[in-house]
């Protein structure tokens, strides 16, 4: 069936501005992660969803970050007044249930760039 | 002290050789190990997982885990300029994927 897929797959705006990024997971999929990746480095965790269990929010780096997602399907990642630092690529994932032996499957990411 | 450490490369191997890329980790209770292959400008992929201490073999591709020393290496036999990309090592605690930085691999041709 169909991958992870994300929307836009760039994205370019003006610091201060408000962007979203939405994600679609693979269907039946229960759980769903968001990553950032900047450039050269590695992926850092920002928010899980499982199902309809309280969202896992640690890794949001400010509160400027918040994320949504309906029931067990497309999820939207809303960052407000976007700083320059906020550049990077935005990677969703999702997986079965969410165990610890549960692969992740990625989608292909949403560019951001914050001028 | 990062969760996950991996040599940054770049690691450049000629072609036909066995390229060794190398983790560790900080989290002794890590139940899960990935090892994710990112071309430039792509999502990460999926190439192996391991669970059990020792060799996991998958064509090409060998997986090794020792959870004492908290290591966990992937060999790649017989590179081809097809496996020049980031390989990323993931493992998991609870659900949460801590990533290394990732190694970048060159097979020259």
């Amino acid at each position: 069936g169909a991958g992870v897929s994300q929307s836009p797959s760039n994205k370019v705006t003006e610091k201060g501005k408000d962007v979203e990024l939405r994600c679609d997971p693979i269907s039946g999929h229960t759980a769903l992660y968001w990553y950032r990746q900047r450039l050269g480095q590695g992926l850092e965790f920002l928010i899980y969803f499982q199902g309809n269990s309280a969202p896992d929010k640690s890794g949001l780096p400010s509160d400027r970050f918040s994320a949504e997602r309906t029931g067990e399907s497309v999820s939207t990642l809303t960052i407000q007044r976007t700083q320059q630092e906020d550049s990077a690529v935005y990677l969703c994932a999702s997986s079965l249930v969410g165990s610890p032996t549960d692969t992740q499957y990625f989608g292909p990411g949403t560019r951001l760039t914050v001028l | 002290q990062k969760e996950v450490e991996q040599n940054s490369g770049p690691l450049s191997v000629p072609e036909g050789a066995i390229a060794s890329l190398n983790c560790t980790y900080s989290d002794r209770g890590s139940q899960s190990f990935f090892w994710y292959r990112q071309y430039s400008g792509k999502s990460p992929e999926l190439i192996m997982f391991i669970y059990s201490n020792g060799d996991k073999e998958d064509g090409r591709f060998t997986a090794q885990l020792n959870k004492a020393s908290q290591y966990v290496s992937l060999l790649i036999r017989d590179s081809q300029p097809s496996d020049s990309a980031t390989y990323l090592c993931a493992v998991i605690g609870n659900y949460k994927l801590s990533f290394g930085a990732g190694t970048t691999v060159t097979v020259r041709a």
